[in-house]
């Protein structure tokens, strides 16, 4: 199956400065870069996510970009505030993986004030 | 409306007893899944279901067993429950068709968190 690296496993940063968040991955087949942030107590929801024909994505605070040739993609959240206070989880699917969401081991983000 | 919802919320049991999770949607999706999610919150893929079907059944003990009596419903039985059963158990769906795999946004539960004892 596919093995998605995630890193960093933690990430503090001070409110109003960015984050980023990069994931590798194994599997060229993969086309499909979803993104999902889980609050504490929560179900993991999604946030955002590219296709493999796209290179970048951006929604308000938030933009994924995608590296096919390094197959590495990223997400970069600007202008942080508490509430973007989670854990993140990347997952990079296959065309023919019948939407196996195997998540990258996750990024717990803490903005502090 | 819960687009997907799955009981109990909290299940605290002792080792060695046998308990189910149950899980529905109404979304109209093929695909059903369930996760464990472990202390250093890790989000495992366990099983995954496409119209009732076992698609992915992942390395996991054969005292977990899920059934899918119908594509809007996917529970999850455990036999003989360990101390290392212990987690959060998501159960989440997302779009199929028919024969033809989709990905999609996949919705999860709000998760049960199983304590053994």
């Amino acid at each position: 199956g596919e093995n998605v690296e995630q890193h960093p496993s933690t990430l503090s940063v001070q409110e109003g400065d960015s984050a980023v968040i990069k994931c590798t991955y194994s599997d060229s087949a993969s086309n499909y870069f979803p993104w999902y942030k889980q609050e504490l107590g929560k179900r993991p929801q999604l946030i955002i996510d590219i296709r493999s024909n796209v290179g970048e994505k951006k929604d308000q605070r938030i933009a994924v970009t995608l590296n096919k040739t390094a197959k590495h993609f990223s997400l970069h959240i600007t202008e942080t505030q508490p509430e973007d206070s989670a854990v993140y989880f990347c997952a990079a699917i296959p065309t023919d993986s019948w939407g196996k969401f195997q998540f990258g081991a996750g990024t717990q983000v803490v903005v502090t004030p | 409306d819960t687009a997907v919802s799955q009981t109990p919320k909290y299940l605290v049991t002792q080792m060695g007893n046998d308990k189910s999770i149950k899980c529905e949607q109404n979304l109209g999706h093929d695909t059903m899944y369930w996760y464990k999610q472990d202390s250093k919150k890790f989000l495992k893929i366990m099983f995954s279901y496409n119209n009732k079907e076992l698609i992915i059944n992942e390395t996991v003990p054969n005292r977990f067993s899920p059934k899918s009596p119908d594509k809007a419903h996917l529970n999850l039985h455990i036999n003989s429950l360990e101390l290392g059963d212990s987690a959060v158990y998501f159960c989440a769906s997302s779009q199929g068709a028919g024969t033809v795999p989709m990905n999609t946004e996949a919705f999860f539960g709000q998760g049960t968190r199983l304590t053994v004892v």
